[in-house]
């Protein structure tokens, strides 16, 4: 039983398109995150919820809406797709509430290429 | 704010021998710190981190990091390297709990026969 899931694992778009990335986690945490990793691995936050409300929205462009109908769900809207967009989109979730190191659960990731 | 700086992108070792990857960190209090690691086409995994106490801290798979305020740094090793080690190490540092969590640019660890 996966602990972090994401759908889709793999999305080859045209440039132009809207499209919509899917996380789930059945740990019971309080917060879940968006992370950009592009082609040389680097990893950047992008969004973070907490219990359904957005905490953390770094310098990303407005067609990335993130929305979180629950504290268990964190999706992904991308509209407009364009080539820079292309990277393995990562979901994570944490526990903040629970005192100690904010540690991190990932997902295995969505490949997104845009064409 | 805080930055990560993972000396080395690539670091390659031969089976058997000791492993050690270089983290760095910037932080105007004292940091939270950690180490994941990523398999090809996975998602990361902690191997260890360091919030308060003990400077050696021990994490899965036979990895340490120790804890060095003096040198700001927080560096990982392993005594000696299997070849399933082979990944991309990523170190990173948070200024609290509730804090984001910012991640070096990653080491990809070679394991020579």
């Amino acid at each position: 039983d996966t602990a972090v899931s994401q759908t889709p694992k793999y999305l080859v778009t045209q440039m132009g398109n809207d499209k919509s990335i899917k996380c789930e986690q059945n740990l019971g945490h309080d917060t879940m995150y968006w992370y950009k990793q592009d082609s040389k691995k680097f990893l950047k936050i992008m969004f973070s919820y907490n219990n359904k409300e957005l905490i953390i929205n770094e310098t990303v462009p407005n067609r990335f809406s993130p929305k979180s109908p629950d504290k268990a769900h964190l999706n992904l809207h991308i509209n407009s797709l364009e080539l820079g967009d292309s990277a393995v989109y990562f979901c994570a979730s944490s526990h903040l509430q629970g005192g100690g190191a904010n540690v991190l659960t990932f997902g295995a990731g969505s490949r997104l290429t845009v064409l | 704010a805080q930055s990560v700086t993972q000396l080395g992108s690539h670091v390659s070792v031969s089976e058997g021998a000791l492993v050690l990857l270089r983290c760095n960190y910037s932080s105007s209090v004292p940091p939270y710190l950690f180490w994941y690691v990523q398999y090809p086409n996975q998602g990361l995994q902690l191997l260890l981190k360091y919030t308060t106490g003990a400077t050696l801290v021990k994490g899965i798979n036979g990895f340490e990091a120790e804890f060095k305020k003096s040198e700001t740094s927080f560096h990982l090793t392993k005594p000696s390297a299997h070849m399933s080690d082979a990944a991309e190490y990523f170190c990173a540092v948070s200024e609290g709990r509730d804090d984001k969590i910012i991640f070096g640019k990653g080491t990809r660890l070679h394991i020579l026969p």
